[in-house]
Order: structure tokens, then sequence, then C-alpha cells
């Protein structure tokens, strides 16, 4: 059974940068293909960017391209989102989770409030 | 960029009855890359199906889905309270590779 766990709340002023992780449990994160998801107040889901394990590499929504970052520290079994330039639209829940080749999301962490406010 | 649009945007329905909800993608995805998830407030997503029509592990029978090409369909046979709650349909496509959300529908007690 995978578990993944965030990362506390954080509070940032625009312009700033985000760092989010989500820890690892039950498998080791090269077993893995991590993903971010995240989620505005009262709004949908929305994918980020994640692991593509066909292509080896990392992969970016074109809305996040140049503004996001997403890291793994295998050693630690840890996964890093980190996010720049932030703006108040960028206030979300960001939740980790984990991609299955079909195409779909099996385990997700509890979430990482991210308030971007002057 | 294959968009997801579900409907309807709410569901008012009472324990005991039988809810359907809509996901019709812009164009057309594959069967094997669709999936339902339910989430509940404060909560992070739960996967219901995958597939279109397969449940995932601990899903009850009382949610099926069905569906291809570009109309997708959830049906919860008979309602529970715990089963009222936001749906979302998603899709994954690979050229560009990447996911997509429908917007979700919110399922409301009568």
């Amino acid at each position: 059974q995978v578990q993944l766990v965030q990362s506390g709340a954080e509070v940032k002023k625009p312009g700033a940068s985000v760092k989010v992780s989500c820890k690892v449990s039950g498998y080791t994160l090269t077993e893995l293909s991590m993903h971010w998801v995240r989620q505005a107040p009262g709004k949908g889901l929305e994918w980020m960017g994640g692991f593509d394990p066909e292509d080896g590499e990392t992969i970016y929504a074109q809305k996040f391209q140049g503004r996001v970052t997403m890291t793994e520290d295998t050693s630690t079994d840890t996964a890093y989102m980190e996010l720049s330039s932030l703006r108040s639209e960028d206030t979300a829940v960001y939740y980790c989770a984990t991609a299955i080749p079909g195409g779909y999301f099996d385990y997700w962490g509890q979430g990482t409030l991210v308030t971007v406010s002057s | 960029e294959i968009v997801l649009t579900q409907s309807p945007g709410t569901l008012s329905l009472s324990p005991g009855e039988r809810a359907t909800l809509s996901c019709r993608a812009s164009q057309s995805v594959s069967s094997s890359y669709l999936a339902w998830y339910q989430q509940k407030p404060g909560q992070a997503p739960r996967l219901l199906i995958y597939g279109a029509s397969s449940r995932a592990t601990g899903i009850p029978d009382r949610f099926s889905g069905s569906g291809s090409g570009t109309d997708f369909t959830l049906t919860i046979s008979r309602l529970e309270p715990e089963d009222f709650a936001v749906y979302y349909c998603q899709q994954y496509g690979s050229s560009p590779p990447g996911y997509t959300f429908g917007q979700g529908t919110k399922l409301e007690i009568k």
C-alpha cells in the first residue's frame, strides 16, 4: 500500500517561490510515477505535470512550463514540486498523486494549501 | 488538447435513487484512459473507475462506468448517504502527453 505524506501549509507573497514535498512510504519512489495536481478554492482539479515512464522524463502542463520544477530525491523517497513567480491565482491545494501507466491516479497525498497574499 | 465537459453541474437526488453523471470529450478518448473520481469536502480525490468501466479496489458495485469515444457515464445504482460528493472524470492523452479533468458534477441531497 502506497502512502503519500505532504508538507504543511505555506503562505507566500506574490513573486516568491514555494516548494512542496511528498514523502512516499510502502513503495520506493523509483517504482512510482509521481504527478502533481492542484485545486483552487471551490474549483476543479488541474494537472500540473509529472514523471512519464515511457520517456523517462518529467512532463509539464503547458500552462506551467517555465514556472514549475518537479524533482525527486530517491535516497529519501521524497518528491518535490517548486512553483515560482507566485501570484494570487496560484492559491490552491496542491496534491501529489501516483499515476498508473493506464492513465489514472491511484494514490493521493493529503494536499498542501498554498496561499499567495501580500 | 481534449476538453472534458461534465453534466449536469449539480444533481439533486435522494438516497435510494439512481444517479447518472455524464462526461463528454471534445474529441475521441481511448476507453482505456478514462477514469472517474469522487471527492468529499476537505479530502483528496478517490479513484472510483478506470479504463471507463473497471472499478478500483474497494469500490462498491453500485458504482459503474460505461461509454466510449466521446461519451462516458458514471452510474450510481442506489444512492447511499456517503455518495453525496463531487465527481470528476479524467482522461489521459498521449499526443501531447498529459492529463485533463472535467469541471466536476456536484451530487447533493435533495
